[in-house]
């Protein structure tokens, strides 16, 4: 069936060191990306966005890598902070306003 | 600017019952989302409206319904309350298209007993 996941449903890393969280999807007709992060009691925000006619996408701090070959999507932070604890979702989207999210990667980070 | 606003933060309802929840988007935003989130489901997409019409709709029983004000601001309702309906539903403003992207609100936790 259709899906959107996640390889890990958690990830710890040291504060500083660099963090990757990866995503799948199974629908070829998706085209448009969009990395959310939520924190606890608050909504999914936005963090950066790749089209399908794109390989990679920096912001501040973070690169979205996308390999359309295999359907997977990779968030990296560069430098993870405290601040970037949180859960970390990739949605897809096939045209019109609706987005399909995965389940959710939820980052530690130790001091 | 003001964020998108849900109220309420937090309810308790019962088996059987019936319940509505409001959003207002972001002044200017014309299209109003709203997802269930619950934790083995992720986030999952109910409808949304745009202009005061339903414009696309996910994969959930009639007893899940919704409406849009000429203001923009958006209700969503659940008629005949099931202990699976127990979930964060949060709504999300945009300009409407894809590529402007949600704001989401800080959501409504719904717990059914």
């Amino acid at each position: 069936g259709e899906s959107v996941g996640l390889h890990l449903p958690t990830l710890s890393v040291q504060e500083g060191d660099n963090s990757i969280i990866n995503c799948a999807y199974s629908n070829s007709a998706s085209d448009y990306f969009i990395w959310y992060k939520q924190e606890s009691g608050k909504g999914p925000q936005f963090i950066i966005d790749i089209r399908s006619n794109m390989d990679k996408r920096q912001g501040q701090r973070v690169t979205v890598l996308l390999n359309k070959t295999v359907k997977h999507l990779s968030l990296q932070i560069a430098a993870t902070q405290p601040g970037d604890s949180a859960v970390y979702f990739c949605a897809e989207n096939r045209g019109g306003n609706q987005f399909y999210f995965g389940t959710g990667t939820s980052l530690t980070v130790i001091p | 600017k003001a964020g998108v606003t849900q109220t309420p933060r937090y309810l308790i309802k019962t088996r059987g019952q019936q319940v509505t929840l409001s959003c207002s988007p972001i002044s200017g935003h014309r299209s109003v989302s709203w997802y269930q989130q619950t934790p083995g489901q992720g986030l999952q997409f109910l409808f949304e409206y745009f202009s005061e019409t339903q414009r696309n709709k996910g994969n959930f029983p009639g007893r899940f319904s919704g409406r849009q004000f000429s203001n923009s601001r958006s209700e969503m309702n659940v008629s005949t309350l099931e202990l699976g309906d127990s979930a964060l539903y949060l709504c999300a403003s945009s300009l409407g298209r894809r590529s402007s992207g949600y704001t989401f609100g800080s959501g409504t936790r719904l717990t059914v007993v």
